[in-house]
């Protein structure tokens, strides 16, 4: 398993307050990318990142922000929570071979937004 | 730009049955073709994948063809067991992007 790892696991929080989720990862792998996952939408990609410090808005960016400031670590912020923002969040990772990239996930976290 | 297809479901099936899931893509070059797998409570895994025309991707008993002609890549197995009840992704990834493409996945539900 690729060793991968989010933190926390679950979180209630209430509508307005700054949340941030990290996502940790022990393969030394370039690209990290955040993603939220809803009925009805499948898998959204929020942010991801390219190397430490570089990262690109996804397809549904607004209202979060990310930073990477090592390789083995991607946070992910709400900055004020919404209750549109309750969701299960994603990281994935992958190597940057150019040939076709498997994604490896973690295990998810649960946000509950009162 | 890149879309992935998938049935929508769920898919029900009693145990031994014959499953497919059905895949199509559109893709802007030459892309790369996979299967996630995402169990009850967990993340997405690889299940499978096929990185060229024709080529077969296999796993624990499922298979898939990539098919260029038809732009498909539909997943398949011959007998299913309550184990494979899950939620399953097709994906398609081009060598220079680093971005996905990922359909809306498709609920299986196995009963014994």
């Amino acid at each position: 398993d690729a060793g991968i790892t989010q933190s926390p696991r679950h979180k209630v929080t209430e509508t307005g307050t700054p949340v941030t989720l990290r996502c940790h990862q022990t393969e030394n792998h370039r690209y990290m990318y955040w993603y939220r996952q809803d009925p009805g939408h499948g898998l959204r990609l929020i942010h991801y990142s390219y190397g430490v410090k570089d990262t690109d808005k996804g397809e549904v960016s607004d209202g979060y922000s990310v930073s990477r400031s090592k390789t083995e670590d991607f946070l992910l912020t709400l900055e004020s929570a919404t209750s549109s923002q309750t969701s299960v969040y994603f990281c994935a990772i992958s190597e940057a071979s150019g040939r076709g990239e498997t994604q490896y996930f973690g295990p998810g976290t649960r946000l509950l937004v009162l | 730009g890149n879309s992935v297809t998938q049935m929508e479901g769920p898919v029900t099936l009693s145990e031994e049955a014959f499953l497919t899931i059905n895949c199509t893509y559109t893709a802007t070059g030459y892309p790369s073709l996979f299967w996630y797998v995402q169990y009850p409570g967990e993340g997405l895994q690889l299940l499978l994948k096929a990185t060229k025309a024709d080529d077969k991707g296999s796993n624990k008993g499922f298979e898939a063809t990539y098919r260029k002609e038809t732009t498909s890549f539909h997943l398949e197995k011959g007998s299913v067991q309550v184990s494979d009840s899950a939620v399953y992704f097709c994906a398609l990834s081009e060598g220079g992007s680093y971005i996905p493409t990922f359909g809306r996945g498709t609920s299986l539900i196995v009963h014994p």
